[in-house]
């Protein structure tokens, strides 16, 4: 059964930059595509992006200027990085895992890491 | 990329069916068959329950069901039940190669 969990800081100031780390258990993080997703307090599910383990990458248009997905194959993890923070990042942030069959929908959700952007 | 149109909020009482649409685009839902609804109760990550437009992964309820007609995906609660109450969302892969979640719909059990 694979396990993903969301690790990085929880308070971050505006205009600096947002790390998460989700590392993955049970399974290996080669041979599929992962993703992250965030959902602002009391709103719904953004896309931010997905990696393939070979470390190819898209992401949501309006974001790609911030965001820099990252995989590290030895380690089972892949990273988020997003830069220039608001308050508007404000939000749980998700890593995913994309099934191993077509790669179109996300069977395995980590439990979520809410990071608050405020000085 | 404008996220996909789902109604804000659909009730029913336990046993009724209800439906909740899901609109894009012809570069999106209408383009192909890579839909996928998630159930997402309060503090808690989102669970697949349906994907392909009309899959159901093993252990989801047979409650559950997924279509598709044009720009409109829809997915169907059957037997509705006081469990059922959750916010669902619908996610497509568009055609530039990314995704975009439906705005959410809050299904409440009368």
């Amino acid at each position: 059964q694979v396990q993903l969990l969301e690790s990085g800081p929880r308070l971050v100031q505006p205009s600096e930059t947002l790390s998460l780390t989700c590392t993955v258990s049970g399974g290996s993080i080669s041979g599929y595509y992962w993703s992250w997703i965030r959902q602002s307090p009391g709103k719904g599910l953004e896309w931010i992006g997905f990696i393939h383990y070979t470390g190819r990458t898209n992401c949501k248009p309006s974001l790609k200027s911030r965001v820099t997905i990252s995989v590290d194959t030895s380690g089972n993890e892949f990273s988020l990085r997003l830069t220039s923070v608001t308050a508007a990042d404000t939000a749980t942030y998700y890593c995913a895992k994309y099934d191993s069959g077509t790669s179109t929908y996300l069977d395995y959700w980590g439990q979520g890491a809410l990071v608050t952007v405020a000085s | 990329q404008s996220a996909l149109t789902q109604p804000a909020s659909v009730s029913g009482s336990p046993g009724q069916s209800i439906t909740i649409s899901c609109t894009g685009t012809s570069t999106d839902v209408g383009g192909y068959n890579y839909v996928s609804w998630y159930q997402q109760y309060p503090g808690k990550a989102p669970k697949l329950i349906i994907y392909g437009v009309t899959n159901r992964p093993s252990g989801v309820s047979n409650r559950f069901s997924g279509s598709k007609s044009g720009n409109t995906a829809s997915l169907t609660i059957s037997g509705l039940q006081a469990e059922d109450e959750a916010d669902y969302y619908c996610i497509s892969f568009t055609s530039i190669e990314t995704y975009v979640f439906g705005t959410g719909t809050e299904v409440t059990v009368l």
